[in-house]
């Protein structure tokens, strides 16, 4: 079963790069890493996915090393509005060969003025 | 485009009532997913489904009972609710496993 470990809580300062580090050792071969947000009150929201190496889009980037059992999400220049819980999920297979999503713990990230 | 679109937004239960939790989505998605989340705690997966007319357990499906009969639509159902059902309830759907998961804007269900 892959599982993800994240750090509980982070706290950065307005305009910093925020680095948000995942482990996930069991990730199995065919599985993705997709990164999601969630605001109080809302449901998780998409930011990045990747499988290896790194991706960038508007919003993120994301590194990936050759191992894969880590991945580091990375905002740059981080606002107030990016406060929120940040979820690092691996693809998930049982022995029926159906294939699940399931979330690690999340990391809270707190911006300050 | 609404996405995906939960009903109903709030509901209060009492202890050993029953209640069915709606789902639907509009992208023609295969896989759809049932969440509760506690109170500062992260999504815990209830159940799933990887297409019409199959569902399968995932982390915490104790309670709980599902039903996919038609594509676009995820029905959770409580056949006896309990104080420990209280939690919000987000439901999620995604083409594969491995693409991008839409959420709705939860359930906050509360059983006295």
């Amino acid at each position: 079963l892959a599982k993800t470990t994240q750090p509980i809580s982070m706290d950065s300062y307005e305009g910093q790069e925020v680095n948000i580090t995942c482990s996930h050792n069991n990730i199995a071969t065919n599985d993705y890493i997709t990164w999601y947000q969630q605001f109080p009150s809302q449901g998780p929201r998409f930011i990045i996915q990747g499988y290896k190496t790194k991706v960038t889009n508007e919003v993120a980037s994301l590194f990936i090393p050759a191992d894969r059992k880590s991945s580091t999400l990375s905002l740059p220049r981080v606002s107030l509005s990016d406060t929120a819980v940040y979820y690092c999920l691996v693809g998930d297979s049982n022995s029926g060969g159906y294939q699940k999503v399931t979330f690690g713990t999340g990391t809270k990230l707190q911006v300050i003025p | 485009n609404a996405g995906v679109t939960q009903t109903p937004k709030f509901r209060v239960l009492k202890t050993g009532q029953s209640m069915t939790l709606l789902c639907a989505q509009d992208m023609n998605h295969e896989y759809m997913y049932w969440y509760r989340q506690d109170p500062g705690m992260g999504l815990r997966l209830i159940h799933y489904s990887v297409g019409e007319g199959t569902t399968a357990k995932g982390e915490v499906p104790d309670g709980y009972n599902v039903s996919r009969l038609k594509k676009q639509n995820f029905l959770l159902g409580l056949e006896s609710a309990a104080p420990s059902q209280t939690s919000v309830y987000f439901c999620a759907s995604s083409i594969d496993r491995n693409t991008e998961a839409f959420f709705g804007q939860g359930t906050r269900l509360t059983v006295v």
